[in-house]
This record gives structure tokens, C-alpha cells and sequence, in this order.
């Protein structure tokens, strides 16, 4: 397996414009998580699915933000509108459903708003 | 609720060892994690200890967990300038019946020769 697949690596959006990044899990994984990584605040979980069904999105920020995993193999985190302060690099991982011993993360999507 | 922390920087010599420290507070965490970030990269698993172990070694890492003070260490014997990156402490949180994974802000190791 190609392990967790996130597209596209980097994007340069204008404020006000609609994001969509996009990960792939590892294929018979079942959990799939998102986090947002900044300086200032480190690593957050913004939503977690189990089997595509949305399990917590506690961590999502706003509205602005909405997550959804159609399938087993996609999911897609959007930001509609974008504004600078959304500007961090956004990890997916994915895990079996009992995360026993691993979480495995994708290479990240680094997002500027400008 | 859930958190953990841990400092944010530490800066070694070459050669000398790394101590990293991390406090959770889910005392009914089973699975206690270190994570490496090196620069432009995803997380990587380094290693991981399971809440009934109180030490875990593994080649140059060992791992310490004080399950009482909800303190977990690594430590890293012979630092390498390799070894520079972002070490992420995590718990493994049940909420729900499902697990997540709750992550410190991570500590930036820097190795100095």
C-alpha cells in the first residue's frame, strides 16, 4: 500500500476562496482522522470518522470548516470561505477501527491564505 | 478532559543523550505514543508503550512511563544530528467507544555538534 494520500501538497488560495483537501486512507482501515498543525498551536484533532460515519467533530473550528468521507477510500476537508488565519499544514491519518498500535499520517497539505 | 504537554524545545550536543518529557492527563489511557516529524514530513511512529509496561527499550530509545504522575519520557542515548526533528507525545483517549489520538504540541530537538 502507498500509505495515506493527501492532495495536493501545497495550496495557495486567496482569502474568500473555497478549499477542498483530499486524502485517500490506507486501503481496510476504518478510522480516519483529520488535524491542523501551527506553531501556535501544535497538532489539533478538528474530526474523526469511523467506518465514513462522522464520529466527533469537536475540533472543527467553525462553519466554515465541513469534512466528509463518502467512501471508504475518500474523504475531503473544506474551507468555505478561507481567511489567512486557516493558513497550516492539515494532516489526515487513518488506522484500523480499534487503533491499536498506530495512527498512520499522510505527507500534510500545506495551506497559505493570503 | 483530555491534554498532554510537553516543552517545546531542547537542544543537545552530539553524542550526549535527549531526554523528552510529556504529562497526560486520560489516566485511562492504554496506549502511551512518540511520534517524529522531520522537516516537510508527515508523523512517523518512533515507538509506543502500553499502559501496564512502566519501561520500553528499543535500540537507542528508551521509553519511561510513570503511570501514577501521568508522566512519559523518551529518551534518546547518543543523539544524532538525524535525530533533529519534532517529537510528538500522544494518548490514545476512549470517548464514545472510540479510540482517537490526542497529541502534545510536540518538542523541537535540535543536535548540536
Amino acid at each position: 500500500d502507498a500509505g495515506v494520500i493527501q492532495s495536493p501538497r501545497h495550496e495557495v488560495t486567496e482569502m474568500g476562496q473555497e478549499v477542498t483537501l483530499r486524502c485517500k486512507p490506507i486501503s481496510g482501515h476504518n478510522s480516519l482522522f483529520w488535524y491542523r498543525q501551527t506553531m501556535m498551536r501544535g497538532l489539533e484533532l478538528l474530526i474523526y470518522f469511523n467506518n465514513n460515519v462522522p464520529i466527533d467533530d469537536s475540533g472543527m473550528p467553525e462553519d466554515r470548516f465541513s469534512a466528509k468521507m463518502p467512501n471508504a477510500s475518500f474523504s475531503t476537508l473544506k474551507i468555505q470561505p478561507s481567511e489567512p488565519r486557516d493558513s497550516a499544514v492539515y494532516f489526515c491519518a487513518s488506522s484500523d477501527a480499534l487503533l491499536g498500535t498506530e495512527a498512520f499520517f499522510g505527507q500534510g497539505t500545506r495551506l497559505t491564505v493570503v | 478532559g483530555e491534554d498532554v504537554e510537553q516543552s517545546l524545545f531542547l537542544s543537545v550536543r552530539e553524542g550526549d543523550s535527549s531526554v523528552i518529557n510529556c504529562t497526560y492527563t486520560d489516566s485511562s489511557s492504554t496506549y502511551l505514543y512518540w511520534y517524529k516529524q522531520e522537516p516537510g514530513a508527515g508523523l512517523q511512529l518512533l515507538t509506543y508503550i502500553f499502559s501496564n509496561m512502566d519501561m520500553k527499550q528499543d535500540q537507542r530509545l528508551t521509553v519511561l512511563l510513570n503511570k501514577k504522575d501521568k508522566h512519559l519520557s523518551l529518551r534518546i542515548a547518543d543523539t544524532q544530528t538525524g535525530d533533529s526533528a519534532i517529537y510528538f507525545c500522544a494518548e490514545r483517549s476512549r470517548s464514545g467507544g472510540y479510540n482517537k489520538l490526542i497529541f502534545g504540541a510536540g518538542t523541537r530537538l535540535a543536535v548540536h555538534p
